[in-house]
């Protein structure tokens, strides 16, 4: 079945730096992905619908300067968190759908924790 | 605005009980709806997927039903075993995917 991979797993930064999150749909193209962000015991929560070619769609409430994602290809996104907080510490999934045959299915990646000190 | 909505938020049941956790969704304009098993620290898990035209789907002991007209889905797990403990989410799709917060089950052996 179709697979999306994300990296890194698991990265841990400082304070003011930023991290690139990248996800790849391995055998699929993808002209749009999603990002999620769940933080501890709450519900995954979309962030921004990444769309190949063109601007990406942020939810409300998500700060797009913040939050910078590049859609370069369409088998792979990218989410950049720039400037890091304590605060950005999250698990940041990634989906993507594959269509066929009539269907629409979305998969997801195995998530990146980032841990902010 | 699409809301979705589970209950219970949490469950225990002893080992081998049939249980079944509950879905609803505000928007019936769906194209499908999908159910996750999420582990603790872990990324999610597919479980079912029930397109838009669909009422019921099933996978081994599990068994996912769909009332677009109602707004509500329900997934059935039959025989619970300690392996089954994981938060169960669902997901309805229309131009987003929108999830719900969760039932986190925990089987007792």
């Amino acid at each position: 079945g179709a697979v999306v991979s994300q990296h890194p797993s698991r990265v841990i930064c400082k304070s003011g730096t930023s991290v690139k999150i990248e996800c790849r749909s391995l055998d699929f193209q993808a002209t749009t992905m999603f990002w999620y962000r769940q933080f501890p015991k709450q519900s995954l929560m979309l962030m921004a619908t990444s769309n190949e070619g063109s601007k990406a769609t942020y939810e409300q409430g998500v700060e797009k300067d913040k939050f910078l994602i590049n859609h370069a290809s369409l088998t792979l996104s990218t989410l950049t968190v720039t400037s890091a907080h304590p605060e950005d510490s999250s698990f940041y999934i990634c989906s993507a759908p594959s269509r066929g045959q009539g269907s629409d299915t979305q998969y997801f990646g195995p998530g990146t924790r980032l841990t902010v000190l | 605005k699409q809301e979705v909505t589970q209950i219970p938020a949490a469950l225990s049941v002893p080992e081998g009980e049939n249980l079944v956790l509950n879905c609803s969704f505000t928007d019936s304009a769906i194209y499908n709806l999908q159910w996750f098993r999420q582990d603790p620290g872990k990324g999610l898990t597919s479980l079912l997927l029930i397109q838009s035209s669909q009422r019921e789907q099933t996978s081994g002991r599990l068994n996912a039903s769909l009332d677009k007209s109602s707004g509500r889905s329900t997934l059935y797990i039959a025989a619970s075993q300690p392996g089954d403990s994981a938060t169960y989410l669902c997901a309805a799709r229309d131009d987003k995917i929108i999830f719900g917060k969760g039932t986190r089950l925990h089987i007792l052996p």
